[in-house]
C-alpha cells in the first residue's frame, strides 16, 4: 500500500552507540527492499538493499534484517556518528525496475 | 555511478502560473522516471511514473492535467505543475532505476517549489 503522510518519529541515540531503525512494510508480494538516508533539503541517498530471498545483509557499518513472516525490516547502524543524523526511509519494490513505495521514515538524532 | 540531475533546485512562483521541473540522466539512459512529492516532515509520495515514448502512469488521486509529465527522450523527463496554488508547495523529487545491479535507484537532488 501507499505510505501514509504522518509526521516522522524520532530516534535519539548517543554518539558511539548502535542505532536500530525499524520499518513495517505493507505488501507481502514485495521482493526487494531498500534503505535510504535523507538529509535536509536533499534527495534520498542509497544505504543498503536486500532481496526477499535473504534475511540479512551487511555493509560498511550498516546491517539490514528482513523478517518476511511479520513484514518487518530493520536497519542497524554501528557506532553511530554525528554525520548519521538524517531521516531514514525504508522502501519496498514488488519487482525490479517497478515503482518503489516509501515507508513513513524515522529521524535519527545523535546525542553528544 | 548513475546520476540524475534535477533543476531547478528551488523555485518561487505566483499562484496561477506554471512551473517546469527537469530531470536528466547524465551517464545512463533512463527509460523510466518516477516522480515523488514530499511535504515537510513526511515521507515521499509517488505521484507518477513516466516512460520514454509513452504516456505517464499516475497514482490514484494525482491529477494528470495538473501535473504534466513528459518523457520525450531517454535522458530527459519533465514535470510541469500547471496553474500552481499554495497547496502545491512541496519538495518534488525524481528517481530512475539504475541500469546495473546493486544500487537500485538513483534520485535527483529535489526541487523546492513555493507558490505565493
Amino acid at each position: 500500500g501507499e505510505s501514509v503522510g504522518l509526521h516522522l518519529p524520532t530516534l535519539s541515540v548517543q554518539e558511539g552507540d548502535n542505532s536500530i531503525i525499524n520499518c513495517a512494510y505493507s505488501n507481502s508480494a514485495s521482493d526487494y527492499f531498500i534503505w535510504y538516508k535523507q538529509e535536509s533539503g536533499k534527495g534520498p541517498q542509497f544505504i543498503i538493499d536486500i532481496r526477499s530471498n535473504m534475511d540479512k545483509r551487511q555493509g560498511q557499518r550498516v546491517t539490514v534484517l528482513l523478517n518476511k513472516t511479520v513484514k518487518h525490516l530493520s536497519l542497524q547502524i554501528a557506532a553511530t556518528q554525528p554525520g548519521d543524523s538524517a531521516v531514514y526511509f525504508c522502501a519496498e519494490n514488488i519487482r525490479r525496475d517497478d515503482k518503489i513505495i516509501f515507508g513513513k521514515g524515522t529521524r535519527l538524532h545523535i546525542l553528544p | 555511478g548513475a546520476v540524475v540531475s534535477q533543476h531547478p533546485s528551488w523555485v518561487i512562483c505566483k499562484s496561477g502560473t506554471s512551473v517546469k521541473i527537469e530531470c536528466r540522466s547524465l551517464d545512463f539512459q533512463a527509460t523510466t522516471m518516477f516522480w515523488y512529492r514530499q511535504f515537510p516532515k513526511q515521507s515521499l509520495m509517488l505521484m507518477a511514473t513516466s516512460n520514454e515514448g509513452s504516456k505517464a502512469t499516475y497514482e490514484q488521486g494525482v491529477e494528470k492535467d495538473k501535473f504534466l509529465i513528459n518523457h520525450a527522450s531517454l535522458t530527459l523527463s519533465t514535470l510541469t505543475v500547471t496553474s500552481a496554488h499554495p497547496e502545491d508547495s512541496s519538495f518534488y523529487i525524481c528517481s530512475a532505476p539504475v541500469p546495473t545491479t546493486g544500487d537500485g535507484y538513483t534520485f535527483g537532488s529535489g526541487t523546492r517549489l513555493t507558490v505565493v
